[in-house]
């Protein structure tokens, strides 16, 4: 079983939509989350970390469900440039990165 | 703030040969770095830690004297894949961190063995 689920998508939607990913993790010890962003042929980047009471950047709301082990991330009002993969990532604890494998994004005109 | 960078950026090699991929923290000091290696349309796969100074922990199924990481100062970490062949071709990306919760992540590297 992977550390870190993820449906690949990809998710196509119009400009201005909200759209919505899971994530589901394995190890119930996992203590830190977030997610990246990465564009093709990319390193990650870093769009936010993901709190246990929920936490919001601007169009980007994150949420951790700890007895469901699993994280979500809303876009609100999605814009061409947020077509990128999104990367869920969950830390052991130990400062040691599980990545889901991404969910693609395609926001179309 | 929290740059990290990587040298090549893209390398071709021939089959056999070794590579030396550089990792760099440019403005702090990473007492921790990560080497991880995403092959196409899947995640990034965690191949070894390393802390300066000390042997890299490698992950399961990544062999340590093919990979080899030297971690010799606070800001620099090399990763050598030796007697390369065509399926080590990949995107190998190095990570750095100065606490325990944030990595920053180098450009990667991308490596075509022919």
């Amino acid at each position: 079983r992977k550390e870190v689920e993820q449906d690949p998508g990809p998710f196509n939607v119009p400009e201005g939509a909200t759209v919505a990913f899971n994530c589901t993790y394995s190890n119930s010890a996992s203590q830190s989350f977030f997610w990246y962003r990465q564009d093709c042929r990319k390193e990650p980047k870093l769009l936010m970390s993901v709190y246990s009471s929920g936490n919001e950047d601007g169009r980007f709301t994150a949420q951790l469900n700890r007895a469901s082990q699993y994280i979500s991330l809303l876009i609100r009002d999605s814009k061409l440039s947020d077509s990128a993969t999104y990367l869920c990532v969950v830390d052991d604890n130990f400062n040691k990165f599980y990545f889901g494998s991404g969910t693609k994004l395609n926001v179309k005109p | 703030g929290a740059v990290v960078s990587q040298h090549p950026s893209w390398v071709i090699c021939k089959s056999g040969t070794s590579v030396k991929i550089e990792c760099r923290s440019l403005d702090f000091q990473a007492t921790t770095m990560f080497w991880y290696r995403q092959f196409p349309k899947q995640s990034l796969m965690l191949m070894a830690t390393s802390n300066e100074g000390s042997k890299a922990t490698y992950e399961q199924g990544v062999e340590k004297d093919k990979f080899l990481i030297n971690h010799a100062s606070l800001t620099l970490s090399t990763l050598t894949v030796t007697s390369a062949h065509p399926e080590d071709s990949s995107f190998y990306i190095c990570s750095a961190s100065q606490s325990s919760y944030e990595q920053y992540f180098g450009p990667g590297t991308r490596l075509t063995v022919t």
